[in-house]
C-alpha cells in the first residue's frame, strides 16, 4: 500500500527501554528518518539511516532496519519524562522534490 | 547556520476570510520547500512543494495556494477559508544533496470559526 505504518501508542515507565516500529512501503527507499514532535512545536529530526546500513546507533538511539521486512525502529535506552512526544518515521520517495512521506505518529508517554 | 521562521504562531480567522501565512529560510540557498498541514496533532499532509522560484507543485486538490516570490520565501494562501481548512501548519525545508532530510518550521496553528 501507500501508507507508512506505526503504532499509535506506547506507554513505558521511566528508565525502561522504548521501542517504536515503522513499516514503510518503498523498497527502494535510500533514507528513512525519524522525528519527534512536542506539543505545539513543529518536527525535530533525530536521526537517519541508509539503507543499506542495519543499524545505528546515536547516544541513546538506535535505529535497527530489515530491509527484506521494510521494517524501522527507534529504540530509545533510558527512557526519560522529557521523551514523551509524538515519534514520526518517515521514507524517502525519489520523485520529483524527492518527497518525504511520514506514518501517522506514535504517541509516547512516559510514566514516572 | 540555518534557520526556518514561521508566522503568525497562531491565527483566528472566519469562514469566508483569506489567508496568507508565511515561511522564510535563512542560511541556505534554494532550498526545496515544503507545506505540510496536521489535523488534530496526528499524520502530516505534504500540501504543496517547491524546488525552485515560480515553481509550485500540489499534492492534493483544495481550497489552498502556494507561492514562491523569493529564493527563501514560502507562502501559504487562501482567497476563502472553510471549516475544514483548520490545522497546524508546517513548513519545511531541505537541501537537494543526497540525505535530503527536511528541517520543519514551528508552526501555524489555524483556527477558522
Amino acid at each position: 500500500g501507500e501508507d507508512v505504518e506505526q503504532s499509535l501508542f506506547l506507554s513505558v515507565r521511566e528508565g525502561d527501554s522504548s521501542v517504536i516500529n515503522c513499516t514503510y512501503t518503498d523498497s527502494s527507499s535510500t533514507y528513512l528518518y525519524w522525528y519527534k514532535q512536542e506539543p505545539g512545536a513543529g518536527l525535530q529530526l533525530l536521526t537517519y539511516i541508509f539503507s543499506n546500513m542495519d543499524m545505528k546507533q546515536d547516544q541513546r538511539l538506535t535505529v535497527l532496519l530489515n530491509k527484506k521486512d521494510k521494517h524501522l525502529s527507534l529504540r530509545i535506552a533510558d527512557t526519560q519524562t522529557g521523551d514523551s512526544a509524538i515519534y514520526f518515521c518517515a521514507e524517502l520517495r525519489m520523485e520529483y522534490g524527492n518527497k518525504l512521506v511520514f506514518g501517522a505518529g506514535t504517541i509516547l508517554r512516559v510514566k514516572s | 547556520s540555518q534557520t526556518i521562521h514561521q508566522w503568525p504562531a497562531t491565527l483566528v480567522q472566519p469562514v469566508g476570510s483569506p489567508l496568507s501565512l508565511e515561511c522564510t529560510v535563512e542560511g541556505t540557498s534554494n532550498p526545496n520547500l515544503y507545506w505540510y498541514r496536521q489535523a488534530a496533532g496526528r499524520g502530516l499532509q505534504l500540501l504543496f512543494y517547491s524546488v525552485g522560484i515560480g515553481q509550485i507543485s500540489s499534492e492534493v486538490p483544495q481550497n489552498l495556494s502556494a507561492s514562491r516570490p523569493q529564493d527563501r520565501q514560502f507562502i501559504l494562501s487562501s482567497k476563502k477559508l472553510l471549516l475544514s481548512d483548520s490545522g497546524f501548519y508546517l513548513c519545511a525545508w531541505s537541501v537537494p544533496r543526497i540525505s535530503y532530510e527536511q528541517y520543519f518550521g514551528p508552526g501555524t496553528r489555524l483556527t477558522v470559526t
